[in-house]
């Protein structure tokens, strides 16, 4: 399967550690998307990459967040200092100039 | 300020007939739109798209309808099936950007 990999799957932690999350896109796409989801609510965009470079960033992307995407292939996200309110579904999406992402299966964080 | 808006949390049909899901957005500046559709404890999938120059898009069982002038469009599934039933996202992409907005989401059930 070539499809947009994440990992962790689940990751629960305790409020105020900080948490890693990575995301192999499809190997061809060259844009790279972080999107996060909570309970009820559509995904909702943080970050994104055209190759290496961060070109995009929401307002939802506290100084606590960071993202890289090292040589334009994989990437990752770190949240410090975790409060309760990043607890949710965080997705990662990839494209290759068209409209329409394609997204991994993400990574459940669970702030406890 | 929510410039996606599905209003109908949830839609129930019979198998074998139409399912028309709903989407209002209020930015002029979107110029492509798109559905995705997600299973639990999955990412979401990309169904269909459609130009903000067209009014009409057909893949299958599933044809996207773009009325610019009342900045609604909507998804018509026929026939229905029951492994259609799945939460429907209705996204949109502004013309100077590449991020995608969500609306909230619709529970499609569809019944055998």
């Amino acid at each position: 399967d070539t499809g947009v990999s994440q990992d962790p799957r689940h990751k629960i932690t305790k409020r105020g550690q900080n948490v890693t999350f990575r995301c192999d896109p499809i190997s061809e796409h060259n844009r790279l998307y972080w999107y996060r989801q909570t309970l009820g609510q559509g995904p909702e965009f943080l970050t994104y990459f055209q190759n290496e470079a961060q070109l995009e960033k929401s307002r939802l992307l506290s100084d606590r967040f960071s993202a890289e995407r090292p040589k334009g292939s994989f990437s990752t996200l770190e949240i410090q200092r975790t409060e309760q309110g990043d607890s949710a579904m965080y997705l990662c999406a990839s494209s290759h100039g068209a409209p329409e992402a394609f997204f991994g299966q993400g990574t459940r964080l669970t702030v406890v | 300020d929510q410039q996606v808006k599905q209003n109908s949390p949830s839609l129930s049909v019979q198998e074998g007939r139409i399912s028309i899901l709903n989407c209002d957005y209020t930015n002029s500046m979107f110029d492509y739109f798109l559905w995705y559709k997600k299973y639990p404890a999955e990412g979401p999938t990309f169904l269909i798209s459609i130009s903000s120059i067209k009014d009409k898009n057909e893949d299958g069982r599933f044809t996207v309808f773009l009325n610019k002038s009342a900045k609604h469009l909507s998804l018509h599934i026929v026939p229905s099936q029951p492994g259609d039933s799945a939460v429907y996202f209705c996204a949109a992409r502004r013309s100077t950007g590449t991020a995608l907005i969500f609306g909230k989401g619709t529970t499609l059930s569809v019944s055998s």
